[in-house]
């Protein structure tokens, strides 16, 4: 059971370039989040998903976008970085509701020069 | 809104001492509160959770935590570090509304010194 797999684990990218990175899950989640990790801010809400073709705003969605065309897919994307966006980005998915436990992938590191 | 306040960006103990990690939270209507830890260079995975029924919550590892509603706490304690108990401990919290996503606190980084 793979769980929630993150690609890539790592990117540099520089100020302009776009890019995606990919959220797979197996494990049926309904709801599924992007967060961004930094130092002494803790874990911030992107976007997150309700269900397949729903997506919704978190608290930082500037500068950011995603799509849920698939279930088990949830993508975030990035038309033209910025140096802010330097970060560690986790996505995440539950079955659960409110009460759910959150599963959490590994990360992807993401440097923009 | 909800919001979760951890006290203690970094907190040092020394192994075999009490681990208490602090947090508040901020919510209007009766809240799931949450505790999260992450280990280096992962993601987060769940240590406990309280939704209803018994205040004091117990979680894996040994953790547990207790839902104080008079004080809005929701305090993480173990009785006796251990060295692998070093990590990052997220509190967070999620009302009853709809499908509002967890907040979570800013974290406290846990040092356990031998």
């Amino acid at each position: 059971n793979a769980g929630v797999t993150q690609t890539p684990k790592f990117r540099v990218l520089k100020t302009g370039q776009s890019m995606t990175l990919l959220c797979a899950q197996d494990m049926n989640h309904e709801y599924m989040y992007w967060y961004r990790q930094d130092p002494g801010m803790g874990l911030r809400l992107i976007h997150y998903s309700v269900g397949e073709g729903t997506t919704a705003k978190g608290e930082v969605p500037d500068g950011y976008n995603v799509s849920r065309l698939k279930k088990q897919n949830f993508l975030l994307g990035l038309e033209s970085a910025a140096p802010s966006q330097t970060s560690v980005y986790f996505c995440a998915g539950t079955s659960g509701g409110r009460a759910g436990e959150l599963f959490f992938g590994e990360g992807s590191r993401l440097t923009v020069l | 809104a909800q919001s979760v306040t951890q006290l203690g960006s970094h907190v040092s103990v020394s192994e075999g001492a009490l681990v208490l990690l602090r947090c508040n939270y901020s919510s209007s209507v009766p809240p799931y509160l949450f505790w999260y830890v992450q280990y280096p260079n992962q993601g987060l995975q769940l240590l406990l959770k309280y939704t209803t029924g018994a205040t004091l919550v117990k979680g894996i590892n040994g953790f547990e935590a207790e839902f104080k509603k008079s004080e809005t706490s929701f305090h993480l304690t173990k009785p006796s570090a251990h060295m692998s108990d070093a990590a990052e401990y997220f509190c967070a919290v999620s009302d009853l509304r709809g499908n509002t996503p967890l907040v979570f606190g800013k974290g406290t980084r846990l040092s356990v010194i031998a």
